[in-house]
């Protein structure tokens, strides 16, 4: 079975520093990588995603998430976050056989503080 | 082009009732998906149409149950609702089974 797990429930930043969301996952295949951002009130919105090539990709808004097989990691950061990323940011995994399920992590609570 | 729409916003039930969430996919999308997300966690995966045909479910009792039309818009029903039932429903489209899922705002339901 596969498993997301992001171990900061919530990660208070101020404006301007430098920011990382942690994300691990499980999984005895090959899989697909996600992260979202739900704003209150919203749905999700594809922040940026793996599928395969570069280890390191890059998203909307300046987000990044860089691919570590042998850890088996995810990780989203941005060099510089403005108050508008406040948010609830979700790592998800989808296996690469058959249904295209996404398996979401529990969500880590980005707060930009002026 | 309009999004996931997703109705209604919010609803409140009683334990027992019955529900029914709706969701118009992006046109042009024929995959439809369902995910319920309690508060404090994230979104677990429901339901997937593709064609009017299931093509994949989650672990969930059989009180769940979804259809997609031929105009691909999707309905899910909760039978004999339970308060772990209150959570935000979520529904998504894609192109295809494969493809990028689109998002809605989703249906807060609140279960008495």
């Amino acid at each position: 079975a596969q498993s997301v797990t992001q171990l900061d429930s919530q990660v208070p930043v101020f404006e301007e520093a430098p920011v990382e969301l942690r994300c691990n996952y499980s999984s005895s295949v090959s899989v697909y990588l996600f992260w979202y951002v739900q704003y209150p009130n919203q749905g999700l919105q594809l922040l940026l995603k793996y599928l395969s090539g570069s280890t390191l990709v890059k998203g909307i808004n300046g987000f990044e998430a860089e691919f570590n097989k042998s850890q088996t990691s995810f990780h989203l950061r941005k060099p510089s976050v403005h108050i508008s990323d406040t948010a609830e940011y979700f790592c998800a995994v989808i296996m690469d056989t058959g249904r295209r399920a996404l398996t979401f992590g529990s969500g880590t609570r980005l707060q930009v503080q002026p | 082009d309009a999004g996931v729409t997703q109705s209604p916003t919010h609803l409140i039930k009683t334990r027992g009732q019955h529900v029914t969430l709706r969701c118009s996919p992006i046109s042009g999308h024929k995959s439809v998906s369902w995910y319920q997300q309690v508060l404090g966690q994230g979104p677990q995966f429901i339901f997937q149409y593709y064609e009017k045909e299931e093509r994949g479910r989650g672990n969930f009792p059989d009180r769940f149950s979804a259809r997609q039309f031929p105009n691909y818009s999707s309905e899910l029903n909760v039978n004999a609702l339970l308060l772990g039932d209150s959570a935000l429903y979520l529904c998504a489209s894609s192109a295809g089974p494969n493809s990028p899922l689109h998002f809605g705002n989703g249906t807060r339901l609140t279960v008495t």
